[in-house]
């Protein structure tokens, strides 16, 4: 199975940072990578696919990159709606993994 | 507009059984392959089974192999999962969710469901 780790587990910060969160996989995976956003209570949102293509109605605050086994996604400018846990996916194969999610918290 | 609405969850004593369904609409059902993915309380995500859109094929995580049955009716755009031998580390939140697939090979989850609650316990 392929194993996918985020860091950091948690982070702080405040309206207008700028945050990056990193995901690694434990092979390559080529650029078969998702990124999910979840606020409490609610169904994980699909932000970007394919490591760096950003999901119709996604705002470009967003952005993804990577390939092979490192990953990070981005937000340039971080928003109050922003709050919430992220997660990457791996879709290179069976069974799909996620990552442990980091919790992006106002600081 | 897509929508996928999770039923049939509730308190289960272990080694009991449940169907979870998924009504689907907005979307053409049976060309969609279709995922279950769980959460267990305070955790993060895993998923658990997938199906192509015809219903031919199926995947599952190594944890409920065995157990759990994943299937489809498309003449009723509906999902289901048949859950049996349930154990306390079941417990979670299930969604399901459409796949989305490319040509190049990645697939992805764009839709989700709001997620039923399933509780092993006695």
């Amino acid at each position: 199975d392929i194993q996918m780790t985020q860091s950091p587990s948690s982070l702080s910060a405040s309206v207008g940072d700028r945050v990056t969160i990193t995901c690694r996989a434990s092979q390559s995976i080529n650029n078969y990578l998702n990124w999910y956003q979840q606020k409490p209570g609610k169904a994980p949102k699909f932000l970007i696919y394919a490591a760096s293509s950003l999901q119709s109605g996604i705002p470009s605050r967003f952005s993804g990159s990577g390939s092979g086994t490192d990953f990070t996604l981005t937000i340039s400018s971080l928003q109050p709606e922003d709050f919430a846990t992220y997660y990457c996916q791996q879709s290179y194969s069976t069974p799909l993994t996620f990552g442990q999610g980091t919790k992006v918290e106002i600081k | 507009e897509v929508q996928l609405v999770e039923s049939g969850g509730g308190l289960v004593q272990p080694g009991g059984s449940l169907r979870l369904s998924c009504a689907a609409s907005g979307f053409t059902f049976s060309t969609y392959a279709m995922t279950w993915v769980r959460q267990a309380p305070g955790e993060g995500l895993e998923w658990v089974s997938g199906i192509s859109g015809s219903g031919g094929r199926t995947y599952y995580a190594d944890s409920v192999k065995g157990r759990f049955i994943i299937s489809r009716d498309n003449s009723k755009n509906t999902l289901y999962l048949q859950m049996n031998s349930l154990r306390a580390e079941d417990t979670a939140v299930y969604y399901c969710a459409k796949e989305v697939h490319h040509s190049s090979g990645w697939s992805a989850f764009d839709y989700w469901g709001q997620g039923t609650l399933v509780t092993v316990s006695s």
